[in-house]
């Protein structure tokens, strides 16, 4: 099975300043996912980062906000541009990996 | 557009008590339906997936199409089975794209 190192695990920033998350696989994986977990609700798909192109995102998510890079097959970065507090989450990575998804630990961010 | 609904935040039972925890959902298409499991301080894991039709750890469930469910069954809980459980869909054909429910927290009491 896929082993994801997600980092960092927590963080606390300030309103304004933007965040990066790395993501870093064991393996070669062709698709990378990033959610979001807002307290006390689901786990929200962001975007698919596919090595190679641009990444997909999904209804309510724009590049600017929440670019992507996936340089290869092994990494991933997601970052959180210009937070607020509204962006207060847990994001978590995920590969796809024989037909079933393997999660990072997550990143649990605070926006003051 | 695609959705899951998990009616229960919380679900509290002693142990060797049956246990269900309810997913409903709905698509208009062939969902494949998944449960994942996040134990205290580890990370989500896959449980089972429909399309198996295998028990895992004494959990079953069952697609429904009629009734459009995919409940978790398990007929004696133990302690450890305490953990937030989440039922996520993926669109029939498509990649690796899940919709989550909002997760059922179960409690199994001594």
């Amino acid at each position: 099975s896929a082993v994801i190192s997600q980092k960092p695990s927590r963080d606390i920033c300030q309103r304004g300043t933007s965040l990066t998350i790395q993501c870093q696989v064991d393996s070669q994986v062709t698709m990378m996912f990033w959610y979001r977990q807002q307290p006390g609700q689901s786990l929200t798909l962001i975007a698919t980062a596919n090595q190679g192109s641009e990444a997909t995102y999904e209804s309510g998510f724009v590049i600017d906000k929440f670019p992507i890079s996936r340089p290869n097959l092994t990494f991933s970065t997601l970052t959180v541009s210009n937070m607020s507090p509204e962006d207060s989450s847990i994001y978590l990575c995920s590969v796809e990996d024989r037909e079933q998804l393997f999660f990072g630990s997550g990143t649990q961010l605070s926006v003051l | 557009a695609q959705r899951v609904t998990q009616p229960e935040k919380l679900l509290s039972v002693f142990k060797g008590a049956p246990v269900e925890l309810k997913c409903n959902y709905s698509y208009s298409g062939s969902p494949e339906l998944f449960w994942y499991v996040q134990y205290s301080r580890q990370r989500l894991q896959l449980l089972l997936r429909h399309i198996s039709r295998e028990s895992i750890k004494g959990f079953t469930a069952d697609l429904n199409k009629g009734e459009t469910s995919f409940h978790l069954k398990k007929p004696f809980a133990q302690e450890e089975d305490s953990a937030m459980y989440y039922c996520a869909l993926k669109k029939g054909g498509s990649n690796y794209k899940l919709t989550f429910g909002k997760g059922t927290l179960l409690t199994v009491n001594p």
